[in-house]
Formats: C-alpha cells, structure tokens, sequence
C-alpha cells in the first residue's frame, strides 16, 4: 500500500473550516510537511510540524499531529475560494533525505 | 517565491527525442532533489545531489541521468522519450544533505512528449 495516504477529495462551503486528514507509515518519520498546489503551480510550503509536537498553530492552519495513531491532519479556519488547491501531506524520515508525498487531496471551496 | 528556479517551463518534444530540464536551487542550499509528477503515480522522488555527489537515488529510469555543477545548478537528463514520460518535472533545494531538513521547490517544469 501507500506509505502516505490521503483522501483524494474534500468539498466545503466558503467561511467553513476544512480538515484534510493524512496517515504515514513510518514511526522514525522526524518531520511532517504540508504542500499546497494551485493549478498550474509549482508546491508552496504550506507549514510542518516535528514529531515530538502534537499541534502546530500558524494563522488559520493548525496542524495535529497523533504519533501514535501516525496520524497528521490540516485544518483550515474560515476557509476562502483562494484555499482551492490541492494539499500534499509529506513525510521526511530520518533514514533519508527525500521526502515520501502522499497523493494529495483535492480541496474544493463553495461560495 | 521559493528561491528555486526552473527552466523552461514548458517542453514541447516527440517520442525518442532528449531533452534536458534546469535548476537553480536558492542561494546557499548545497543539496538539488528531482521529483516527477504524473498523474498515475503523483509525486515521486527521482534523485538528489549534494554539493555535486549524487547522494540517493528513487525511481529513476536508466534512461534519465542528472548531474550538479560547480556552482550548484543542477540538469535533469531525459533520453530515448516515451509518451509515459509527460509529467511535472519538479526540483527542490535544501540547505545541506536533507535529513531533517524542509525542501523548497521550484515551479516546475511541465514536459509534453508526442
């Protein structure tokens, strides 16, 4: 299976939150990243968390972090039409340098 | 803006051709990591260079090659093309060998093979 998995669709109505969910495989991950991806465009760093953290705050995304469920998830508050993109959880492990993605979930934001 | 950089941004070729896709990654990252992005398979990691040592290698092709050069720019070699080959072609840079380290990628280059 995926050693990155996540829903590949996520709908919402504009000003609601959204929360886009993420499981990894590999407990000596170190880092977990969240990309963002707008049609057309390259990934834009979105945020990350260490795994020694349970949440992150920056704005209006919050990043959890369950390590023992290796479960990591997104939450955006308030979210705009802008927010449509397609968001990459991202695993970097300490055995190696590259960074194992996830397929993306595709965030779709209704007026 | 990432500080990575990618050229060109768009390629046009045929089956069986070569192309060679470019990278400069920000200034002061001494590593160069290549990812493709197809729909089929998403993201995955092709190769990474440090400071002009091939340092790991992913799913990459034999027909494929890379290299970095003194100054750090880096060149992603795609030969004997095949149609399977259109995708995203994506480099990313950090600052030194990658573990543990966040990466900055580039904006891509988007290959056509016809």
């Amino acid at each position: 299976g995926e050693d990155v998995e996540q829903s590949l669709f996520l709908s919402v109505r504009e000003g609601d939150s959204s929360v886009i969910n993420c499981t990894y495989t590999d407990s000596s991950s170190t880092y977990l990243y969240w990309y963002k991806q707008e049609p057309g465009a390259g990934l834009q760093l979105l945020t990350y968390i260490f795994s020694n953290m349970d949440m992150k705050q920056d704005q209006r995304l919050t990043v959890l972090l369950n390590k023992k469920d290796k479960h990591l998830s997104l939450r955006i508050a308030d979210t705009q039409t802008g927010d449509s993109a397609i968001y990459f959880c991202a695993e970097g492990r300490r055995s190696q340098g590259n960074l194992i993605f996830g397929k993306g979930t595709k965030l779709s934001v209704k007026p | 803006d990432s500080g990575v950089t990618q050229t060109p941004k768009h390629l046009i070729t045929a089956t069986g051709q070569r192309v060679t896709l470019r990278c400069s990654p920000r200034s002061g990252d001494l590593s160069v990591y290549w990812y493709q992005q197809s729909l089929d398979q998403g993201l995955q990691f092709l190769i990474q260079y440090y400071n002009g040592e091939e340092r790991a290698k992913g799913n990459i092709l034999e027909r494929f090659s890379a290299q970095q050069f003194p100054d750090l720019h880096s060149e992603l070699n795609l030969s004997s093309l095949e149609l399977g080959d259109s995708a995203l072609y994506f480099c990313a840079s950090s600052p030194t060998e990658g573990r543990e380290e966040t990466q900055y990628f580039g904006p891509g280059t988007r290959l056509l093979v016809l």
